[in-house]
């Protein structure tokens, strides 16, 4: 039983360069979250989806970046126009979508470097 | 709105040395409680998780927590520590009535010593 999965496990681009992020969550779950973690701090929500839906997107910066989850396929991040403040660890978690007490299961993120 | 507090950064002990990782909430609303641990290089297990019922909950591998709503509390303590237990440790909170998100705190880096 696949646990969530990301892709690229590491990815380096240059300032002005898009980035793009694939999670594709657990067999069964149809709930998908991101999250960022700056260096030495917690993990930051950044938007909630469920197949061709975005629930909940409070934690998006409001420019350059985009989120969806087709109803086939993996769910994307995507990062347009880099900055190095972008660097980052991004986490993607999955559920069955429950409700608040539904248990999330993360991926092993994706470490953006921005040069 | 949620936040979370985990009041110690960094907490070194020695093997087999008993530890509390200190966490406090505040929220409007009713929550839910959860505890992850996140090793090196590697995304959050949830370790335990306190949904309603008995305030203390436990883990498999020997953490407990226990829920103090007039503290708005979800410290984790384990009595004896091991050297494989060294790793981040992350308090989240989500709301019972919202469905999604979880507010995480800012981690605890337990570092345990022969």
């Amino acid at each position: 039983n696949a646990g969530v999965m990301q892709n690229p496990r590491h990815l380096v681009r240059r300032r002005g360069q898009e980035a793009r992020l694939r999670c594709s969550p657990m067999k069964g779950h149809s709930h998908v979250y991101w999250y960022r973690q700056l260096p030495e701090e917690g993990l930051k929500f950044m938007v909630y989806l469920q197949k061709e839906n975005i629930i909940d997107e409070s934690g998006m910066p409001k420019e350059r970046f985009s989120a969806e989850f087709p109803k086939e396929g993996p769910s994307i991040l995507r990062i347009q126009q880099v900055v190095r403040g972008d660097s980052a660890a991004y986490f993607c978690a999955s559920s069955t979508g429950q409700g608040g007490a539904d248990t999330q299961y993360f991926g092993p993120g994706t470490r953006l470097t921005v040069l | 709105a949620q936040s979370v507090t985990q009041l110690d950064s960094q907490v070194p002990v020695f093997e087999e040395a008993p530890v509390e990782l200190r966490c406090n909430y505040s929220s409007s609303v009713s929550v839910y409680l959860f505890w992850y641990v996140q090793y090196p290089n590697q995304g959050l297990q949830l370790l335990l998780k306190y949904l309603s019922g008995s305030t203390l909950v436990e883990s498999i591998n020997g953490f407990e927590a226990e829920f103090n709503k007039s503290q708005t509390s979800f410290h984790l303590r384990k009595p004896s520590v091991h050297i494989s237990d060294t790793a981040e440790y992350f308090c989240a909170v989500s709301d019972r009535t919202n469905a999604g998100k979880s507010t995480f705190g800012d981690g605890t880096t337990l570092t345990v010593k022969p």
